[in-house]
């Protein structure tokens, strides 16, 4: 199967900083999502991105499908920023692989 | 906008028993997943159905099984359960399955 690394596996910020978070992957996908899952447990949406770039509001996202990778950027952190921040892939069948995961931890 | 609903939230289930988990996905989205975190790790895919037929299979154990009903709900059983079967269970779903996936808020299995 398709193998996900994300980076880095921890992210300790000041409220108001910017950072990137890099997903890498083994094979050619035909989705990659990101998602927050806040302390509650529940995943929240942040991009559907399997190649090009998008923002929303304070995050943008970029993927390099040729290169195999994205990257998620969160600028202007927050509190409420804080969390885990997954990357998922899937090849043609659907199913998702997630890489390990970011924790993030804003501080005021 | 309508999204993935999951019942129930929380589960207590003692060593051995069935649990029952639903999910009722966006109106409209013909593929359901199924999917299970265990304490501070990433969700592992269990299974996926596609207008009602099991179109993927993950690590599932012999013990649980799911289907996806006429009205495309699906429900996940899982007999004789294990203390590591304590989990949180996401159920997502989207319009086909190369399309975006969109995840219920999970149900929290506990087992003692």
């Amino acid at each position: 199967g398709i193998q996900v690394e994300q980076s880095p596996p921890d992210l300790i910020l000041q409220e108001g900083a910017n950072s990137t978070l890099r997903c890498n992957f083994s094979d050619s996908v035909n989705n990659l999502q990101w998602f927050h899952q806040n302390p509650w447990g529940q995943l929240i949406n942040l991009f559907y991105i399997p190649s090009g770039t998008k923002q929303n509001g304070r995050l943008s996202a970029t993927t390099v499908a040729t290169e195999r990778y994205s990257l998620l950027y969160i600028s202007s952190s927050q509190t409420t920023d804080s969390g885990v921040y997954f990357c998922a892939v899937s090849d043609s069948w659907g199913k998702l692989q997630f890489g390990a995961g970011t924790q993030v931890v804003v501080t005021p | 906008a309508a999204g993935v609903i999951q019942s129930p939230r929380h589960l207590i289930k003692e060593k051995r028993e069935t649990a029952t988990l639903k999910c009722y996905p966006i109106p409209r989205h013909d593929t359901v997943y199924w999917y299970q975190q265990g304490p501070g790790q990433d969700p592992q895919f269990l299974i996926s159905f596609y207008e009602k037929m099991q179109s993927d299979k993950g690590s599932i154990p012999d013990r649980f099984s799911a289907q996806q009903f006429s009205d495309y709900h699906s429900e996940l059983n899982m007999s004789s359960l294990e203390l590591g079967d304590s989990a949180l269970y996401f159920c997502a779903s989207s319009q086909t399955s190369r399309s975006e996936q969109y995840f219920g808020p999970g149900t929290r299995l506990t087992v003692t």
